[in-house]
């Protein structure tokens, strides 16, 4: 079974304060990793892949398989990051199961 | 190029009445999903599709069904409805690594 956590339902920062998203898995094969944000009023959307090893809207996540881990973070937030983070994992093996975690809402205050 | 669309994008139902939500995507993919959304529980996989001709359940099938109609259309059908699948419904399509998500169907059922 796949399954993915995020501990933390709401996180309120300040504007220019460091922020982390927390995600972590449970996999037995290798998984794909994701973020997807969610802006009021919008679809749902890709930020980043943990494949492309990228950086989005300053967002940046690591996987880190000993930990199960793929942590969002942003040194700087910014007031329009405020939005739905999911993190989501697709395993290798599930059929093309693309599973959600529970989704940390980001409030970025002025 | 309109990505995925869901029909009706709002819906009231009685309960034990019947309807299907309907979902169309035009780029050319080949898995589909259902999912709902709940506070504080995420996106929850109820169906998905990982090619036409197939559908497979997802964490909270009971009480829902779905059908590939084509490779364009993942439609999931309420036989009864009850209260318990009062929730925002998004439909999504994938091919590769990112998901597209459709505008979601706001469904209450009273």
């Amino acid at each position: 079974a796949q399954r993915v956590t995020q501990p933390e339902k709401l996180l309120s920062v300040f504007k220019g304060a460091p922020v982390e998203l927390k995600c972590n898995y449970s996999y037995s094969g290798s998984p794909e990793l994701f973020w997807y944000v969610q802006y009021s009023r919008q679809r749902l959307q890709l930020l980043l892949r943990h494949i492309s090893r990228e950086s989005i809207k300053g967002f940046t996540a690591d996987l880190n398989k000993g930990e199960t881990s793929f942590h969002l973070k942003k040194p700087f937030a910014q007031e329009e990051d405020s939005a739905m983070y999911y993190c989501a994992l697709r395993g290798a093996n599930a059929g093309n199961m693309l599973t959600f975690g529970g989704g940390t809402r980001l409030m970025v205050k002025p | 190029n309109a990505g995925v669309t869901q029909t009706p994008k709002f819906q009231v139902l009685k309960t034990g009445q019947s309807m299907t939500l309907q979902c169309a995507q035009d780029m050319n993919h080949n898995s589909m999903y259902w999912y709902r959304q709940d506070p504080g529980m995420g996106l929850r996989l109820i169906y998905y599709s990982a090619s036409e001709g197939t559908t497979d359940k997802g964490e909270v099938p009971n009480g829902y069904n779905v059908s590939r109609l084509n490779k364009r259309e993942f439609s999931l059908r309420l036989e009864s409805a009850a209260p318990s699948q009062t929730s925002v419904y998004f439909c999504a399509s994938r091919e590769n690594t990112e998901a597209f998500f459709g505008q979601g169907t706001r469904l209450t059922v009273v």
